[in-house]
């Protein structure tokens, strides 16, 4: 099946500071990426849609400045949480679609960001 | 306001017991359903999805949903579950390029 790497898997930053996630798709090109936001013992809350190539659609009541997503090819996408604050730790999931399947979405396996 | 939801949040059930697992979602029209399933301390996989055709699908580890588009439904269920079945399971819905997930349902199975 296909493979959705992220790394870091876990990042530990201090307050203030900024810090950036890849996801890549292996195995496959991903035409759309998808980024998830995950609270302890809670569900998938979407945080935002990027295209390659385009800017990324953000869902409602998620700040698009501070969660800065970049899809710039077809097997990359970043997520870079600017000026860091302790509520932005969580545990950060991607997913990609495209090539193989066209609906199915295949996941990363997550990074945990802590904000000291 | 479009959902996904899960009835139970926490299910604890002992070995070789049935399960069920209820997902109702409020969305119109033609959707894609998946139930994932994420272990302790891992990342999410998938155990089945419905798109079209048979609306009783089959998934990995003896899994199986159906599908019943008059009640919004679509429940997960196998027929006798084993210790290694502990985990957490999200019911989701594709609609318009995005999948949603419901809030989860925690499993804890009794050796």
């Amino acid at each position: 099946g296909a493979v959705v790497s992220q790394h870091p898997s876990r990042v530990i930053c201090k307050s203030g500071t900024s810090v950036k996630i890849e996801c890549r798709s292996l195995d496959f090109q991903a035409t759309t990426m998808f980024w998830y936001r995950q609270f302890p013992k809670q569900s998938l809350m979407l945080m935002a849609t990027s295209n390659e190539g385009s800017k990324a659609t953000y869902e409602q009541g998620v700040e698009k400045d501070k969660f800065l997503i970049n899809h710039a090819s077809l097997t990359l996408s970043t997520l870079t949480v600017t000026s860091a604050h302790p509520e932005d730790s969580s545990f950060y999931i991607c997913s990609a679609r495209g090539g193989l399947g066209g609906y199915e979405q295949y996941f990363g396996p997550g990074t945990r960001l802590t904000v000291t | 306001a479009q959902s996904v939801s899960q009835h139970n949040h926490h299910v604890i059930l002992s070995e070789a017991a049935s399960l069920e697992l209820g997902c109702n979602y409020s969305y119109g029209g033609t959707v894609n359903l998946f139930w994932y399933v994420q272990y302790p301390g891992q990342h999410l996989q998938l155990l089945l999805k419905y798109f079209s055709g048979d609306p009783l699908v089959k998934g990995i580890k003896g899994f199986e949903a159906e599908f019943i588009k008059s009640k919004f439904s679509f429940n997960l269920r196998k027929p006798s579950v084993q210790w290694s079945d502990t985990a957490e399971y999200f019911c989701a819905v594709q609609r318009d390029d995005k999948i949603i997930f419901g809030k989860g349902t925690r499993l804890h199975i009794l050796p």
